[in-house]
């Protein structure tokens, strides 16, 4: 069974920084590219970052660009994402997902965790 | 970037009843659209893409349309397809979602 499970959210002021991991199991992690979505209260999903499998192709939402940092480790199987300098309206669930296949510009998202809940306020 | 929309925002249905839910691309998306399905708590469920139900999918959901009116049909509700339903077009990047449509039990 595939298992993809977040962590790392909480209650961070304004311009502080978080770290999510998102711990993938039951596939080969290595064969995928993946994703993070986020939800942000009274609006839909909105997508945040992506990765290649091999992390030479990495993309932001404009929203995000210059602030986060997608990463990942493949002997481990897990996903990141470094948050900086936090705004209040970057307050949602985060998701990561999974990709069909390995590379970033691939299709929709067939695999999604239950995401975790990051709150950015004074 | 494509903006998606999606209607109607809340859908109260009864239990048996039909389902119909749709959304817009604000430009053409070809037939690159998927469906999702999200209940609280829980990871959003892939549903379809394209015209493909997802495996193990009732053949009560189908999806159609294409360039840039599609619909989701629950033929027979049942009462765990009460949820948030997603659309998200593929088409190009960056990956865009409406804003979900609710189907609640009347």
């Amino acid at each position: 069974e595939v298992q993809l499970v977040e962590s790392g959210g909480g209650l961070v002021q304004p311009g502080r920084s978080l770290r999510l991991s998102c711990a993938v199991s039951g596939l080969t992690f290595d064969n995928y590219g993946m994703h993070w979505v986020r939800q942000v209260p009274g609006k839909g999903l909105e997508w945040v970052s992506g990765i290649s499998w091999n992390s030479f192709n990495i993309d932001y939402a404009d929203s995000v660009k210059g602030r986060f940092t997608i990463s990942r480790d493949n002997a481990k199987n897990f996903l990141y994402l470094q948050m900086n300098s936090l705004r209040p309206n970057d307050t949602g669930l985060y998701y990561c997902a999974k990709a069909l296949g390995p590379n970033l510009y691939t299709g929709y998202f067939d695999q999604w965790g239950q995401g975790t809940l990051v709150t950015v306020s004074s | 970037e494509i903006v998606m929309t999606q209607s109607p925002a809340t859908l109260s249905v009864s239990p048996g009843e039909r389902a119909t839910l749709s959304c817009r691309a604000s430009q053409s998306v070809s037939s690159n659209l998927a469906w999702y399905q999200h209940k609280p708590g829980q990871a959003p469920r892939l549903l379809i893409y394209g015209a493909t139900r997802a495996t193990g999918l009732p053949a009560r959901f189908s999806g159609s349309g294409s360039g840039a009116e599609f619909t989701l049909t629950i033929s027979s509700l049942q009462s765990e397809d009460f949820a948030v339903y997603y659309c998200q077009q593929y088409n190009k990047w960056p990956r865009t979602f409406g804003q979900g449509t609710k189907v609640e039990i009347k």
